[in-house]
């Protein structure tokens, strides 16, 4: 069974830059896995910030960039901001159909 | 404007079924690929299934296969999930998601989601 790896939580100052990390229980993730970033708010319906490792979706700031970074996907922030608390999930496709997420970064700006 | 507009959460009882679905508008439904997602209360997101853009294909989480089935009717714009034998742990708010064009397995739309609440 295929377990998706994420940091639990993460804090950033605002004005920094973090780095969070979706990583495999065994493995490496490389773009083959079409890596996926989601941001999500409270009582929000998640959004689409990343996708297949380092496209950005429409209206997202260039802020928000993803890479491969070791044997792992990563969703840099920069220049963080107050509004960028949120819960941030990584999904990763497996092959045969099947998407597996990640548990969640909740991403703390104080 | 994407659309995708969710119906026919509830209350149900465990080993009930109940149907969602999911009227799409903004877009050419039977371009793309369609998935279910859904979060438990105060859970992460959890993948369920995916159909591929011509219905040809259909995949699911182990935690439902054999009990969820995906489906969509590409001439109504409508995706659906019928969940059968409802269990506790399904309890949770089901998103209907539009994948990426000519990409069927990467989730980049999400509607707002549908409750479901299995309780006796």
């Amino acid at each position: 069974q295929t377990v998706v790896t994420q940091e639990p939580s993460f804090s950033v100052s605002p004005g920094g830059t973090v780095t969070l990390t979706c990583g495999l229980s065994s493995g490496s993730v490389s773009t083959n896995y079409y890596p996926t970033w989601y941001q999500q708010s409270p009582g929000q319906a998640p959004r689409t910030l990343i996708y297949s490792t380092n496209t950005r979706s429409s209206g997202v700031p260039d802020r928000f960039s993803g890479s491969i970074l070791g044997n792992k996907a990563a969703l840099t922030i920069t220049g963080a901001q107050a509004d960028d608390e949120s819960d941030y999930y990584c999904v990763l496709y497996v092959g045969n159909g099947i998407s597996v997420f990640g548990g969640g970064t909740k991403l703390t700006v104080l | 404007q994407v659309q995708l507009v969710g119906s026919g959460g509830g209350v149900v009882q465990p080993g009930r079924s109940v149907r969602l679905s999911c009227a799409a508008s903004g877009f050419t439904f039977n371009n793309y690929g369609m998935h279910w997602v859904r979060q438990a209360p105060g859970k992460g997101l959890e993948w369920v299934a995916v159909i591929w853009y011509d219905g040809s294909n259909a995949y699911y989480a182990d935690s439902v296969k054999g009990r969820f089935t995906i489906s969509r009717d590409n001439s109504k714009n409508t995706l659906h999930l019928q969940m059968n034998t409802l269990r506790a742990e399904d309890t949770a708010v089901y998103y209907c998601v539009r994948a990426l064009r000519y990409f069927d397995w990467v989730l980049e739309y999400w509607g707002q989601g549908i409750l479901v609440t299995v309780s006796s």
